[in-house]
């Protein structure tokens, strides 16, 4: 089975810290990808990595950065958190290559609070 | 970006009713998968489908992949009160590494 873990469930953060949320995949994944998911807007892509050091911007990537050092690791990075970036974010990760199949899997979710 | 057009938004039903939700997308998907997210989790994979008019079944769920390519039909039959939480659906298009996700449909059971 897939496994995408993600470091916390919950963070509770005051405006204008550091975040780092971890993500770790232990399926050899190509592609890792970050998503916030807010009532009523879905899911949000906001950096997408297909590679080690190699990230593109998803469609709300402002406020926020990424570090993939390592294959099965992918950082999402608030650089100084605002009220605004409560949410929950969600990791996932898929196969990558050329292949038809290329199912996300996704991690349990961290809800993050910044009061 | 864009997002697929999910409906119905939510859905409260008794228990034993069958439920349908469909999503449409203005652009030609190859791939269609639908998700279940259950309260305060991530969302699992329920069914994947890879070709024009394929019908796959999961236990009581069926999911259709719309001919046109444009669309697809999640159902579920003799609903169950685990069944509770939000369906997504997702398109992806060949050779596009990401995904397109519709809104969800939140799925209450009334006791």
């Amino acid at each position: 089975d897939v496994k995408v873990t993600q470091s916390s469930r919950y963070l509770v953060k005051r405006t204008g810290e550091k975040v780092f949320l971890e993500c770790v995949q232990d399926m050899d994944h190509e592609n890792m990808f970050w998503y916030r998911q807010d009532p009523g807007l879905g899911l949000r892509l906001i950096y997408f990595s297909y590679d080690v050091k190699m990230k593109e911007k998803g469609d709300i990537p402002e406020g926020y950065s990424v570090s993939r050092e390592k294959k099965e690791r992918f950082s999402l990075i608030l650089e100084s958190a605002s009220t605004n970036q409560t949410s929950m974010y969600l990791c996932a990760s898929s196969l990558g290559g050329t292949s038809g199949q290329n199912i996300q899997y996704f991690g349990a979710g961290t809800r993050l609070s910044v009061l | 970006g864009q997002q697929l057009n999910q409906s119905p938004q939510s859905m409260f039903i008794q228990e034993g009713e069958d439920v349908s939700m469909n999503c449409t997308s203005s652009s030609i998907f190859n791939t269609w998968l639908w998700y279940k997210q259950d309260p305060g989790e991530g969302p699992v994979l329920l069914i994947a489908l890879y070709k024009a008019g394929e019908l796959t079944s999961n236990g009581r769920l069926t999911a259709q992949f719309g001919i046109t390519r444009k669309d697809s039909f999640l159902n579920i039959s003799a609903s169950i009160p685990s069944d509770v939480g939000i369906y997504f659906c997702a398109g992806r298009s060949f050779g596009n590494e990401k995904l397109t996700f519709g809104t969800g449909t939140r799925l209450t059971i009334i006791p």
